[in-house]
């Protein structure tokens, strides 16, 4: 089975610092992982996906993540981060065509001023 | 593209009482998914079709909850009778296919259950 783990349930941090949202991944076959944001009052919205090929996947809004096999994390990371980023971030995995998205508990990112 | 359409917005209504929240996935998306979310469990997959058959229900918390798809453009999910412990955030979301597809996401359904 597969399973999804989101270290941080929250992350302070300032405005135009970096900041990296940890995700690990367990599963015994080949996965495809997503993150997604979820602004407050909205559903959730795609930030970016690894399916195959580069392991350093760039999404919307000047993030990023990295597949790391041998590791089997997908964290997610943005060198410089806004207010406007501020929101709760989902990371999730699935097998292949036939199989539902597994989520994790998600991560709040709190960004000050 | 209108995307994932769901209704009502909010639902209040009083324990006991037979609930039904609405979707419009996305035209041509294949399959559709339920989802709940709430402060205590999260965000829980309760129910997807594909090809408007459902395909897992294994997250449907129990006989009260009912969901169906009578065709490519409509689903329902039903709570009869609700029950407080029922209030949270329903979220309908359709794809292209299940599984490497981006799943698109509608506003949600906020239920309070009184």
């Amino acid at each position: 089975a597969q399973s999804v783990t989101q270290l941080d349930s929250q992350v302070p941090v300032f405005e135009e610092a970096p900041v990296e949202l940890r995700c690990n991944y367990s599963s015994s076959v080949s996965v495809y992982l997503f993150w997604y944001v979820q602004y407050p009052n909205q559903g959730l919205q795609l930030l970016l996906k690894y399916l195959s090929g580069s392991t350093l996947v760039k999404g919307i809004n000047g993030f990023e993540a990295e597949f790391n096999k041998s590791q089997t994390s997908f964290h997610l990371r943005k060198p410089s981060v806004h207010i406007s980023d501020t929101a709760e971030y989902f990371c999730a995995v699935t097998r292949g065509n036939t199989d539902k998205l597994i989520f994790g508990t998600g991560t709040r990112l709190q960004v000050f001023p | 593209d209108a995307g994932v359409i769901q209704s009502p917005r909010h639902e209040v209504t009083e324990m006991g009482q037979e609930v039904t929240l609405r979707c419009k996935p996305i035209s041509g998306h294949n399959s559709l998914f339920w989802y709940r979310q709430t402060m205590m469990r999260g965000l829980e997959l309760l129910i997807y079709f594909n090809n408007n058959v459902p395909i897992d229900d294994s997250g449907m918390p129990e006989d009260r909850f009912s969901a169906k798809m009578p065709n490519a453009s409509f689903s329902t999910l039903k709570i009869q009778p609700s029950e407080p412990r029922d209030s949270a955030v329903y979220f309908c979301a359709s794809s292209p296919d299940s599984g490497r597809n981006e799943q698109f996401f509608g506003p949600g359904t906020r239920l309070t259950v009184l």
